[in-house]
């Protein structure tokens, strides 16, 4: 069955860094998205993306984001520089064009900012 | 700000027992309703979705809608220790917007 695949599971950086998380979707999807769950909270939506554009972002999702789908296959999340507050999981997601937009969810990576 | 309100829990149930879970929502314009399951330190993973009133059952699932009371549920037959996670609710409104917004999650413990 596919699924969403992210990389790496666990990152750990420091403060002022950049960070570049990476997902792979369901290859037949064609929307993607970031969300991210601080530990103990809420998943939160962070941007969708869609023809190779932003389609929605939200509050969270300020100028120290950015998301990119180099190839025909990897999408990415980078964090221009991290600060503590950014620890949490990142979780992928994608959907494709029916109407019921079904969100598939990768497994997440968990990153830590020290 | 578009809410989504779930009991926290933690719901704890016999094996074998039916678990009910629930969720109500504030926009009134929600279309689509979405029901995960979160394991300890994992990912959300799709158990059912439903964006008609009634009922929707998918094997030991159920899921109930009424967009009037603007009210989502989840009954969980037959629940067994391995149904013990987190559910979350998730809604998506019927526009262009594709964004899911999740409740905090209702902590489900099934007891052998």
């Amino acid at each position: 069955e596919p699924e969403v695949t992210q990389t790496p599971s666990h990152q750990v950086t420091q403060m002022g860094q950049e960070v570049i998380l990476r997902c792979v979707p369901i290859s037949n999807h064609l929307y993607f998205y970031w969300y991210r769950q601080i530990l103990g909270q809420k998943v939160e939506f962070l941007v969708s993306f869609y023809n190779n554009e932003i389609s929605e972002k939200s509050e969270i999702f300020d100028d120290q984001f950015s998301v990119e789908r180099p190839d025909g296959s990897n999408f990415t999340l980078k964090i221009r520089s991290t600060k503590l507050e950014d620890s949490a999981m990142y979780f992928c997601a994608s959907s494709d064009r029916t109407a019921t937009d079904t969100q598939y969810f990768g497994p997440g990576t968990r990153l830590t900012v020290l | 700000q578009k809410e989504v309100e779930q009991n926290s829990g933690p719901l704890s149930v016999p094996e074998g027992a039916i678990a009910s879970l629930n969720c109500t929502y504030s926009d009134r314009g929600s279309q689509s309703f979405f029901w995960y399951r979160q394991y300890s330190g994992k990912s959300p993973e799709l158990i059912m979705f439903i964006y008609s009133n009634g009922d929707k059952e998918d094997g030991r699932f159920t899921a109930q809608l009424n967009k009037a009371s603007q009210y989502v549920s989840l009954l969980i037959r037959d629940s067994q220790p391995s149904d013990s996670a987190t559910y979350l609710c998730a809604v998506k409104d019927g526009g262009s917007a594709r964004q899911l917004t999740f409740g905090s999650g209702t902590q489900l413990t099934v007891l052998p």
